[in-house]
């Protein structure tokens, strides 16, 4: 079983919808995790950090379930420019920077 | 946001000859960078670790004597891979924490090396 597991998608929404995305991890004792977006042929980078009480920013929400081990991502009123490739990102321990990464869910938003 | 550099940004190289790849931390000082690898439409795996004045850490299956690592300097950690071959092609990316002091940090990325190797 991969340690982030996401569905790649992809997801194609028109303008002005609403998605969510999903991710699991299978290491009950991860600590920290993070949204990253990647575009193509780019690096990835931070989205948001996700808190256990769920926490938003903008038309960004992420939520957290540790008894579940899942964690979501809903973009509301999607933008063209909300394309991209979206990462589920799980640190492991407070004692380590390592980051492993999910294999991303890739959305397409069209006109 | 602190601000990783990479360079090259790409590279075409023969099969058997070897490419540095430079990441550099450019407004902090990173006592540890990571180097992953990504192919085509998978996600980014985890190379190893580079700490400064120290050994890297390698990940599970990663070959150290095929990929080598130097932390040189605060802000500067370089990746070789030896005898490069077709199947090394890939995009190579190092990040680095912003405050690299034992607890969890940002991370900031550099924009990528992309290798092909003919």
């Amino acid at each position: 079983r991969k340690e982030v597991e996401q569905d790649p998608g992809p997801f194609n929404v028109p303008e002005g919808a609403t998605v969510a995305f999903n991710c699991t991890y299978s290491n009950s004792a991860s600590q920290s995790f993070f949204w990253y977006r990647q575009d193509c042929r780019k690096e990835p980078k931070l989205l948001m950090s996700v808190y256990s009480s769920g926490n938003e920013d903008g038309r960004f929400t992420a939520q957290l379930n540790r008894a579940s081990q899942y964690i979501s991502l809903l973009i509301r009123d999607s933008k063209l420019s909300d394309s991209a490739t979206y990462l589920c990102v799980v640190n492991l321990s407070y004692n380590t920077d390592k980051l492993i990464f999910g294999t991303g869910t890739r959305l397409q938003v069209f006109p | 946001g602190a601000v990783v550099s990479q360079h090259p940004s790409w590279v075409i190289c023969k099969s058997g000859t070897s490419v540095k790849i430079e990441c550099r931390s450019l407004d902090f000082q990173a006592t540890t960078m990571f180097w992953y690898r990504q192919f085509p439409k998978q996600s980014l795996m985890l190379m190893a670790t580079s700490n400064e004045g120290s050994k890297a850490t390698y990940e599970q299956g990663v070959e150290k004597d095929k990929f080598l690592i130097n932390h040189a300097s605060l802000t500067l950690s370089t990746l070789t891979v030896t005898s490069a071959h077709p199947e090394d092609s890939s995009f190579y990316i190092c990040s680095a924490p912003a405050n690299a002091r034992g607890f969890h940090n940002e991370q900031f990325f550099g924009p990528g090396t992309r290798l092909t190797v003919l």
